[in-house]
């Protein structure tokens, strides 16, 4: 039990274009999503934190505009990297924290690696 | 501020033990999670400890001491596919886990 999906896996994209990533708790009810970015060689950074049906919460330096974060339903949640830029290139990795449960349980989707061209 | 440290890089051989420290100061505790991520991949889950004391599971163990804000995570019997990074993270009082940079354990033949 427990699983995260995390679609697409991975996406190349010519450089003002938008990408969207889908992040889906498969067998459990999420009313937190948590999305991270990860460069090459470093820890994970929190982006934002998103709850279902509220706006989300994101982290100092994270634009909202430009990372868009739609929670609809207690098991999807979407980040829209709205005109991407080579920059933005990373690991994108959303985690679920269920409704029942540990208050502190997180599960990790297998992440998605973006590529800005 | 927040903090969590963590040695940047270890080095193992094959078949031993091997003992990765972790220091802490959040703003609040409400656990510390030990996971292992492997180079492209999503980190897993390996443990997770609210008390004080040893936690132990198959050739993984943790360790808790809240007074002094500290934990270790030790792997006995090391294999080839444990090499990977082992990351620290540490839920504060707002259940938000912080994170730190992890530890690249390179284990040798």
């Amino acid at each position: 039990g427990a699983v995260v999906s995390q679609h697409p896996s991975r996406v190349i994209c010519k450089s003002g274009t938008s990408v969207k990533i889908e992040c889906r708790s498969l067998d459990f009810q999420a009313t937190t999503m948590f999305w991270y970015r990860q460069f090459p060689k470093q820890s994970l950074m929190l982006m934002a934190t998103s709850n279902e049906g509220s706006k989300a919460t994101y982290e100092q330096g994270v634009e909202k505009d430009k990372f868009l974060i739609n929670h609809a339903s207690l098991t999807l949640s979407t980040l829209t990297v709205t005109s991407a830029h080579p920059e933005d290139s990373s690991f994108y990795i959303c985690s679920a924290r269920p409704l029942a449960g540990d208050h502190n349980e997180q599960f990790f989707g297998p992440g998605t690696r973006l590529t800005v061209l | 501020g927040q903090n969590i440290d963590q040695p940047t890089e270890m080095t193992a051989t094959e078949g031993a033990i091997v003992q990765i420290n972790c220091t802490y100061q959040t703003s609040g505790f409400n656990g510390l999670f030990w996971y292992q991520q492997h180079a492209g991949e999503a980190p897993t889950f390996l443990s997770y400890n609210v008390l004080d004391g040893l936690e132990e599971k198959g050739r993984f163990s943790s360790f808790l001491s809240r007074s002094k804000g500290y934990s270790y995570l030790l792997l006995k019997e090391l294999q080839m596919k444990d090499s990977a990074s082992y990351l620290c993270a540490v839920t504060d009082s707002n259940y938000q886990l912080i994170w730190g940079a992890g530890t690249k354990l390179i284990i040798k033949p």
